[in-house]
């Protein structure tokens, strides 16, 4: 069981929006503004796509955006596009010795 | 270009031994941070293990704690990982992943490798 719940899946049709939650607790999500999303095309390693909670990095689309209320983070994805159907896994760091980062269990997103 | 590119992985039977590598180009390695992230067959992310530019610090998680050792060859751009006390539930793919540079506060990783795959069976 992972430490950070996300929904298994959700879709949506190309040019709609869909937002992706992801919870945890106040000693990861809520305790820090260091949680990240990373998507993953199958057999691909993961890629980042947003950190610090809401900060995109150079060459991912501000169709991309992030945020965070209390120990629950979101993606949005705006303007579904064929490719980014993947799955798509929240991190926290969690700052434990013997759990410095915490991931979900991932959501896959299916472009309809 | 950043690239990280692990070996070493296979087949091992429970209570085997496996060194995995992580060769690194295209950045100063010796100035990141490291880390190994592993992911089981259908199954999410979990993170493995933590290590220093330097090599001074190192962290594991609970799952691997006693039983997997993380080093660095700054010299040969190179991260290791040394698995030994395998058990079923290690088989997964294992990724080397880039933390932060020396001197910043960075709590993400920016660039992974491709994956080698670990099963453990017999």
């Amino acid at each position: 069981q992972s430490a950070l719940t996300q929904p298994r899946s959700v879709s949506g049709s190309p040019g709609q929006s869909v937002t992706i939650s992801c919870t945890g607790t106040s000693s990861d999500v809520g305790g820090y503004n260091y949680v990240s999303w990373y998507q993953q095309h199958p057999g691909k390693a993961p890629k980042l796509m947003i950190y610090d909670v809401s900060k995109r990095p150079s060459g991912v689309p501000d169709r991309f955006s992030g945020s965070k209320s209390g120990n629950t983070a979101s993606l949005t994805i705006s303007g579904l596009q064929a490719e980014d159907e993947a799955d798509y896994y929240c991190c926290s760091y969690a700052g434990s010795y013997t759990s410095l980062w915490v991931f979900g269990g991932g959501t896959k997103l299916t472009v309809l | 270009e950043v690239q990280l590119v692990e070996s070493g992985g296979g087949l091992v039977q429970p209570g085997g031994s496996l060194r995995l590598s992580c060769a690194a180009s295209g950045f100063t390695f010796s100035s990141y941070e490291m880390n190994w992230v592993r992911q089981a067959p259908g199954k999410g992310l979990e993170w493995v293990s933590y290590i220093s530019s330097s090599g001074s610090t190192i962290y594991y998680a609970d799952s691997v704690k006693g039983r997997f050792t993380i080093s660095r060859d700054n010299a040969k751009n190179s991260l290791y990982l040394q698995m030994n006390s395998l058990r079923a539930e290690d088989t997964a793919v294992y990724y080397c992943a880039r933390g932060a540079a020396a001197g910043t506060i960075r709590y993400y990783f920016d660039y992974w490798g491709q994956g080698t795959l670990v099963t453990v069976s017999s």
